[in-house]
Formats: structure tokens, C-alpha cells, sequence
């Protein structure tokens, strides 16, 4: 299966800081979507991308699907402690019958 | 509560048994896609119904692996001849038609075998 890496595996930061977060791949993808994931708890759909170079923001989130189509970014500004959690990208197949997910960043927000 | 609904929540159950879980997704998705989550991983895609037809299984689907979406509204899961190498977080997501592919997920169930 696709491989999509995200980048920091894990981030610890100041209550009030930004945060940036990547994903990579090796593939084009024509649909990119971010989730957020409590322990125990499914995936909850953040932000979805459909067009190359499109930036949307959602509060405090803004995300980005990459030119090149083989990345996106994720920015939280002024995290708060409910923030903390992990972060997964997904990039949907060009059949549009699965979403390949990332490996994830895990993010602590230290009050 | 109109998002996508899983049933159970948790599952402990002895190696050997056969277990079922059940997906109930968002009113009127005509999309609807299995996962398993392992600890500290991203989801792993299963199966994906359009419908009632299952149009695409991963080989993570082994043959103790079977989905049903009979009237293409709920969605069944079943493992038969459960492994401890079964126990992992069980995903169920529903995509609305039309040219939106958000997916969105349910709450999962958490399978362990003992």
C-alpha cells in the first residue's frame, strides 16, 4: 500500500504556541484529509483538500494541499491543552475506495 | 446523534471464537469503508462498500475476514477463528455520494483476544 509519512512523530509545546505538521508521499493524491484522534476514541475529520495548492482553514486549523500534490500541512495556531492528541493525515486512491493513512504526530500541550 | 455508529464498543472474547461487529453509518452515505487500528499505527484499510457491493478488499482481509452490507445501510464485520493477532481497534467510516469524499468515522470497536 501507499506509504504517507508525517513529520514530527511526536511534538511537545507551550500552551499559546503554533504548531506545523507534514505529510508526505510517494504517490499523488487528489483528496488529502486531516484527522484528530483522542485515545480510544475514532478519527475526527479536521479539515478535507480537494485542489492542488488550496489552503482552508478551519478556527484555529489551517491546512494545505501541496503543488506538487504529494504533501500537505497542517498548522494550529495558539494550541490549547484540548489540542493534544494525534494528528493523522490521509490521502485518498485514485479509485476513491480507501484513504492510505499516515503514520501520525502525536502533540502534548503543556499548560 | 447522527454520526456513524458502531456496536460494540469493546469486545474481549477467547482465541478460537468467532466474533461480529456491526456499522451503522451516517443516514444516507451510500459509502462505506472498514479499518483496523493497531496501537501507536494509522488506520489500515479492510474493505470499502458502495451500496450494498463490496468493491474492494485489502490483503490485510484474510479468508477468517468477512463483510456484509445486505441492504446497503449497516455494515456486519465477522473474524472467525479469532487470533491474538486480531486484537487491535476495529474502524467503520461512511463517505456521503456525490463528489464529497469526506469519510467520517465512528467511535470503533476495541477487539482483544485472549
Amino acid at each position: 500500500g501507499q506509504q504517507l509519512n508525517q513529520s514530527p512523530q511526536s511534538m511537545f509545546i507551550q500552551e499559546g504556541e503554533d504548531v506545523s505538521m507534514n505529510c508526505t508521499s510517494s504517490s499523488i493524491f487528489n483528496t488529502w484529509l486531516w484527522y484528530k484522534q483522542d485515545p480510544g476514541e475514532g478519527p475526527v475529520l479536521l479539515i478535507a483538500l480537494y485542489k492542488a495548492g488550496e489552503l482552508t482553514s478551519n478556527g484555529r486549523l489551517t491546512a494545505q494541499f501541496g503543488i506538487t500534490r504529494k504533501d500537505s500541512f497542517l498548522n494550529i495556531s495558539a494550541s490549547i491543552p484540548s489540542d493534544v492528541g494525534i494528528y493523522f493525515c490521509a490521502g485518498l486512491s485514485n479509485t476513491g475506495n480507501q484513504f492510505y493513512f499516515g503514520t501520525g504526530t502525536s502533540l502534548t500541550v503543556i499548560p | 446523534d447522527t454520526g456513524v455508529s458502531q456496536n460494540p464498543r469493546h469486545k474481549i472474547t477467547k482465541r478460537g471464537q468467532n466474533v461480529t461487529f456491526r456499522c451503522d453509518p451516517i443516514s444516507e452515505h451510500n459509502r462505506l469503508y472498514w479499518y483496523r487500528q493497531t496501537l501507536g499505527q494509522g488506520p489500515e484499510f479492510l474493505t470499502y462498500f458502495q451500496n450494498e457491493a463490496q468493491l474492494e478488499k485489502s490483503r490485510l482481509l484474510s479468508d477468517r475476514f468477512s463483510a456484509e452490507r445486505p441492504k446497503g445501510s449497516f455494515s456486519t464485520l465477522e473474524i472467525q477463528r479469532t487470533e491474538q493477532g486480531d486484537s487491535a481497534m476495529y474502524l467503520c467510516a461512511s463517505s456521503p455520494r456525490g463528489g464529497s469524499t469526506e469519510a467520517f468515522f465512528g467511535q470503533g470497536t476495541r477487539l482483544t483476544v485472549v
